[in-house]
């Protein structure tokens, strides 16, 4: 069975521009998580989503930051306007809930200049 | 309020050391899951073991070994006769029947030839 996809696996961009972050679960898995992982703060939970339907983004940082998912299989993380301090590396992962264990995608390294 | 402490930062054996990694967590609920995850350099963070709060015995599997104490709510690491390929960031981690985890600031092993 395949694993958490993310594209694109870099990004390297100017500040102000908008970029998108994709992320496909496992086939499955009915929650979906969002995290952003940096030296200076470790790895931190930006949204997650069960069923679809998000249940906390009070990890988000700010309002520059969007997430969706609209089905089962697909799910994005936005920024707009990107600025410098959004470099980091962005974590999709997925679980099939109920406290069980999350699987990694292999990350997108965020770039912005 | 749930809380995880990986106090040591970074630890440095020569290989075939064995090496322990302290995990203390925190939390009021009587249901809760812990977990270890292993980030090598090459980023993926990969899932090792979990653990539910009615399961206090210890588990082996190969080199690995943890062990569970609710009495001092840790969850230790054991790597027995560590190996090279055994560098990497270890993150511990606890959750709740709710999905969210909240992630140790992580433990970077250092094994040297």
């Amino acid at each position: 069975d395949a694993g958490v996809i993310q594209s694109p696996r870099h990004e390297v961009t100017e500040m102000g521009q908008e970029v998108t972050l994709r992320c496909k679960p496992i086939s499955g898995h009915n929650s979906l998580f969002w995290y952003r992982q940096t030296m200076m703060r470790g790895l931190e939970l930006l949204i997650y989503f069960n069923n679809n339907v998000p249940i906390d983004d009070s990890g988000m940082p700010e309002d520059r930051f969007s997430a969706k998912m609209p089905n089962a299989s697909f799910s994005t993380l936005k920024i707009q306007p990107s600025e410098p301090r959004d470099s980091a590396v962005y974590f999709c992962a997925s679980s099939r809930g109920g406290g069980l264990e999350q699987y990694f995608g292999p990350g997108t390294r965020l770039t912005v200049t | 309020a749930q809380k995880v402490t990986q106090a040591q930062t970074e630890i440095s054996v020569v290989e075939k050391e064995d090496v322990t990694l302290d995990c203390v967590y925190e939390t009021r609920d009587t249901t809760y899951y812990l977990f270890w995850y292993k980030q090598p350099p090459s980023g993926e963070l990969v899932f090792l073991i979990r653990r539910n709060s009615f399961d206090e015995q210890n588990e082996i599997s190969g080199r690995y070994s943890w062990n569970f104490q609710k009495s001092t709510s840790s969850f230790n690491f054991t790597i027995t006769a560590s190996q090279v390929v055994d560098s990497a960031v270890y993150f511990c981690a606890l959750s709740h029947n709710f999905n969210k985890f909240y992630f140790g600031s992580g433990t970077k092993l250092n094994v040297k030839p």
